[in-house]
C-alpha cells in the first residue's frame, strides 16, 4: 500500500538534545513537506521541499533542519536551538502538479523532559 | 489579517442537523481549495477539494464564491461520526504552499 510513514509516533527529547523525525514516502511524490501543529491551533508549515536536494524554510524554520538527500525521505532534526519543540509534528507529499492534493503521514508527538 | 480564518467553533449540534462552516481567504490569487478532517491527534484526511462550480460527496456540500473569497462546507443528516475538527486549506498558483485555517470543531450529540 502506498503512504507516507512517519516514526517514531512518540518522542522524548531532553534539554539540549537533538532528535530526529523521519519521514518517508512511497507514493513517488516530488513535493514534501513539515508542518508544527500546537494544541487547538492550526499547521504551521517549517520546511518544505519541491524537489530533491533541494528545500526552502517555511514560516517557522528556526531551530529545525532537513535534508532530501532521496526522493522517498524528508528527515527533521529538530535542534536545541528550538526552545519550545513540545507539538505535534506532520509530514505531507503532494505530487507537485496542479490542484494537487496534500497525504499526511500519522505524525509525530514530540514531549519535552 | 490572517491568511485563512474560521470560526473555531465548537459547533455542537444534535444528529441529524444541517450544519455549515464558512471559511476566508485573503490571496484573490488562490487557485486551489480543500477541506481536510482531523480527529483528535490524527493527521488531516482530504475530505473533499472545492471546485468554482460547486460539488457534492454524499451529505457533504462545498461552495466556492470567488468574489466575497470565502468557501463554506455544508454537512447534512449529521453523524456522531462527523465530529471532528475542520481545516479549511487554501493554495495560490503553483509554487505557493498549502495554507490552514485554524479549523472549526464539530461535536454531534446524540
Amino acid at each position: 500500500d502506498g503512504g507516507i510513514t512517519q516514526s517514531p509516533k512518540y518522542l522524548f527529547r531532553k534539554e539540549g538534545q537533538n532528535v530526529t523525525l523521519s519521514c518517508e514516502q512511497n507514493l513517488n511524490h516530488d513535493a514534501m513537506y513539515w508542518y508544527r501543529q500546537d494544541p487547538g491551533q492550526g499547521l504551521r508549515l517549517i520546511y518544505y521541499s519541491q524537489i530533491v536536494n533541494d528545500f526552502q524554510k517555511g514560516d517557522i524554520a528556526e531551530g529545525y533542519s532537513v535534508s532530501r538527500e532521496k526522493k522517498e525521505s524528508f528527515p527533521l532534526t529538530v535542534t536545541s536551538a528550538q526552545k519550545n519543540p513540545t507539538a505535534f509534528y506532520l509530514c505531507a507529499s503532494s505530487t507537485g502538479q496542479s490542484n494537487e492534493k496534500l497525504f499526511f503521514g500519522s505524525g509525530t508527538q514530540l514531549s519535552v523532559l | 489579517r490572517k491568511e485563512v480564518e474560521q470560526d473555531p467553533g465548537p459547533f455542537n449540534v444534535p444528529e441529524g442537523a444541517t450544519v455549515a462552516f464558512n471559511c476566508t481567504y485573503s490571496n484573490s490569487a488562490s487557485q486551489s481549495f480543500f477541506w481536510y478532517r482531523q480527529d483528535c491527534r490524527k493527521e488531516p484526511k482530504l475530505l473533499m477539494s472545492v471546485y468554482s462550480s460547486g460539488n457534492e460527496d454524499g451529505r457533504f456540500t462545498a461552495q466556492l464564491n470567488r468574489a466575497s473569497q470565502y468557501i463554506s462546507l455544508l454537512i447534512r443528516d449529521s453523524k456522531l461520526s462527523d465530529s471532528a475538527t475542520y481545516l479549511c486549506v487554501v493554495r495560490a498558483p503553483y509554487g505557493q504552499n498549502f495554507v490552514f485555517g485554524p479549523g472549526t470543531r464539530l461535536s454531534v450529540l446524540p
